[in-house]
């Protein structure tokens, strides 16, 4: 089975840009999509095929994907965007969820 | 404005039964693939089972095949998932999500407020 790996936990000072990554084989040739979720709340998305925005989402939150690693970046991070994210890919017909991420503003 | 309501949910018995229902509006259902998602109390989301938009493609997690069946009714707007021989461990929040295209391997661009599903004694 295909397996993605997150961090289980990121800090970034209030301001500052955080970076969370999401491993997996050669995921790079995988269509990447992140969710965020806020406590209580259900996901949302917010960054569909490694780099594109749904609309509403701000520009300051942004995708990549290289290799074995895929990358959801914020700029200007805000207390707001305190929340778990999760990386997700398609393997074959299998869905897969990395386990997330949580994310702190300090 | 897109709109999916879980329902269904609530206590049953391991090795029972159930039902859980999503409706959908504010879009054209019948050209949407349509998931289920879950989520374990305190855990993260584990993608459950598919649908594209005709029925023709139907995937599930190894870890409810031949337990669950996902299936939809385009003509009432409706994708459904039928629970058998339940155990402690589907204990979660179920969502309803929509696919951003007509498969069922796209990314899932709406979600339901999710329902809860409690397998207990």
């Amino acid at each position: 089975s295909y397996d993605l790996t997150q961090p289980p936990s990121v800090s970034v000072a209030l301001g500052q840009t955080a970076r969370m990554t999401c491993g997996g084989n050669n995921i790079g040739s995988q269509r990447v999509h992140w969710y965020q979720q806020k406590p209580g709340q259900a996901p949302v998305l917010v960054i569909y095929s490694n780099h594109n925005r749904p609309s509403g989402i701000p520009e300051r939150i942004s995708g990549s994907a290289s290799r074995n690693t895929a990358t959801l970046t914020i700029s200007g991070a805000q207390v707001g965007d305190e929340a778990d994210y999760y990386c997700q890919v398609w393997d074959s017909a299998t869905g897969v969820f990395g386990g997330g991420t949580k994310l702190t503003v300090l | 404005e897109v709109q999916l309501v879980e329902s269904g949910g609530g206590l049953v018995k391991p090795g029972g039964s159930l039902r859980l229902s999503c409706a959908a509006s504010g879009f054209t259902f019948s050209s949407y693939g349509m998931y289920w998602v879950r989520q374990a109390p305190g855990k993260g989301l584990e993608w459950v089972a598919s649908v594209s938009d005709t029925s023709r493609d139907i995937y599930y997690a190894h870890s409810v095949t031949g337990r669950f069946t996902i299936s939809r009714d385009n003509a009432k707007n409706s994708v459904f998932l039928d629970m058998i021989s339940l155990r402690a461990e589907d204990t979660a929040v179920y969502y309803c999500g929509r696919s951003g295209g007509w498969g069922p391997r796209e990314e899932i661009d709406y979600w339901g407020q999710g329902i809860l599903m409690i397998v207990s004694s």
